[in-house]
């Protein structure tokens, strides 16, 4: 299972970090992502990371301004967010890879997402 | 616009038989396989098809998945009524190092 939290009403220019925390399987294992949806748009991948968190890789959209990360002691993945923009107001999910071997395989377990909305 | 190319929409009747296609290049859908997720708004999505064609347990077989070259398909046949949702292809982009999705196909059963 996954739950996400730490979304809410941001200014343009502010940060906020989400975490996704994770129960039922092994989380050092597993790759995680995040995965976006905008309103009234579709999914859109941000950010992955490998299960001993040495590997991070960004969407084009939130390359520098963006910072992926896990904490395998507390089971929970994060994603840092700086200088947000009104393009990043979206559910934000947490998405598990399903193999314990690679980054990019299919996401078998999704949360159901924390809501960030970015507006003056 | 997104780096794979779906249809926005699909529809169908009840027992008929819908497919979706996904279009991309060399550096995503030509050299990695494809996955299919289904999506209903304001829910968790779900994983329909992994590796261009493999059904996780609990997915009817009435949906099947098939890729070639850079294109590949999502058929489902027996069209239900609760079948109606959002669905993606999604794939790993060697270029991009990094998922790409498509832009969702949304389908409806009339």
């Amino acid at each position: 299972q996954l739950v996400e939290s730490g979304g809410g009403l941001i200014q343009p220019g502010g940060s906020l970090r989400l975490s996704c925390a994770a129960s039922g399987f092994t989380f050092s294992s597993h790759a995680m992502s995040w995965v976006r949806q905008a309103p009234g748009k579709g999914l859109e991948w941000v950010s992955a990371v490998s299960g001993s968190g040495g590997h991070t890789y960004y969407a084009y959209s939130v390359r520098g301004r963006s910072t992926i990360s896990r904490d395998n002691s507390k089971n929970t993945l994060y994603l840092q967010m700086n200088s947000l923009r009104a393009e990043d107001t979206a559910i934000y999910y947490c998405a598990k890879v399903s193999v314990t071997t690679t980054i990019n395989d299919a996401f078998d377990i999704w949360g159901q997402g924390t809501m960030v909305t970015v507006s003056s | 616009q997104s780096v794979l190319t779906q249809p926005p929409s699909a529809s169908g009747t009840p027992g008929q038989t819908v497919t979706i296609s996904c279009s991309g290049r060399s550096s995503n859908t030509g050299s990695n396989y494809v996955y299919w997720y289904h999506h209903l708004p304001g829910t968790a999505p779900k994983l329909l098809i992994y590796r261009n064609n493999q059904r996780p347990s609990g997915v009817p077989d009435r949906f099947s998945g098939s890729k070639s070259g850079t294109s590949a398909s999502l058929a489902i046949s027996g069209l239900r009524s609760e079948d109606e949702a959002d669905y993606y292809c999604a794939v790993w982009d060697d270029r991009l190092s990094g998922w790409v999705f498509g832009g969702g196909t949304k389908l409806t059963v009339l």
